[in-house]
């Protein structure tokens, strides 16, 4: 199972949005509703901001949105603020039950 | 609230077999609505996804084609905690070793799943001589 493709790196600066994509496979993000990403600061475990595509568990706040269109992934940040500034990876149910990452993208804040 | 916790050697010698325990607070090993996953993380290599254990009237496990061969999650229900063993071990499987539970609900084979909501705090794992 090759890792989901997510660009290296993405900047903005505060108050702004931006996308960060995540590209997969008709076996995997395309073939389910089951896209999560997760944010992680240095040293810390990954943290859940979105699963199913679009869907926010309790807590995170409303300015992260996620959607899909066809293979492809994206998560959402809007009103950038300087905490937003950590990694972020895409993850997919496959086609073989299993789970896979996308390869993390650097958010910088500019 | 629901907490993990994770145990385990932190140094390896390759050929060797790596073993690492996660403890559950707060939730059940046997929940009909969780799963529970090892995950690991290396520069090289990001976040890979290792396996899972479930129950749903029985135990089921799903694993990475990856290490298929060589890895086994079990859970421990008087513990309520699960274990990660992976054999063979060489200095790829150097990594930041992560528990987390899934959310997942229905029935063998249809499931619903929730993302990975509640993650250990991460043991590090080195496999050298």
């Amino acid at each position: 199972q090759s890792a989901l493709t997510q660009p290296a790196s993405v900047s903005g600066s505060p108050g702004q949005s931006i996308t960060i994509s995540c590209t997969g496979t008709s076996s995997d993000v395309g073939g389910y509703h089951y896209v999560s990403w997760y944010q992680q600061h240095p040293g810390k475990a990954p943290k859940l901001m979105i699963y199913d595509v679009g869907n926010r568990p309790s807590g995170v706040s409303d300015r992260f949105s996620g959607s899909k269109s066809g293979n492809t992934a994206s998560l959402t940040i809007s009103g950038l603020q300087a905490e937003d500034e950590a990694d972020y990876y895409c993850s997919s149910y496959t086609r073989s039950s299993t789970l896979v990452f996308g390869g993390g993208t650097k958010l910088t804040v500019l | 609230q629901v907490q993990l916790q994770q145990s385990g050697s932190g140094l390896v010698k390759p050929s060797q077999t790596l073993s690492l325990t996660c403890v559950i607070s707060g939730d059940s090993v046997s929940s009909d609505s969780a799963a529970w996953n090892w995950i690991r993380q290396s520069p090289s290599r990001g976040l890979e996804w290792l396996g899972r254990t479930y129950y749903r009237s029985k135990w089921y496990n799903d694993y990475a084609v990856s290490v298929k061969s060589r890895i086994t999650i079990n859970p421990d229900t008087p513990k309520n905690q699960f274990s990660l063993q992976l054999n063979s071990v060489t200095p790829e499987d150097t990594a930041m070793y992560y528990c987390a539970r899934e959310g997942m609900s229905g029935s063998y084979p249809y499931y619903y799943h929730y993302g990975m909501d509640v993650w250990g705090q991460g043991t590090t794992v080195t496999v050298s001589s």
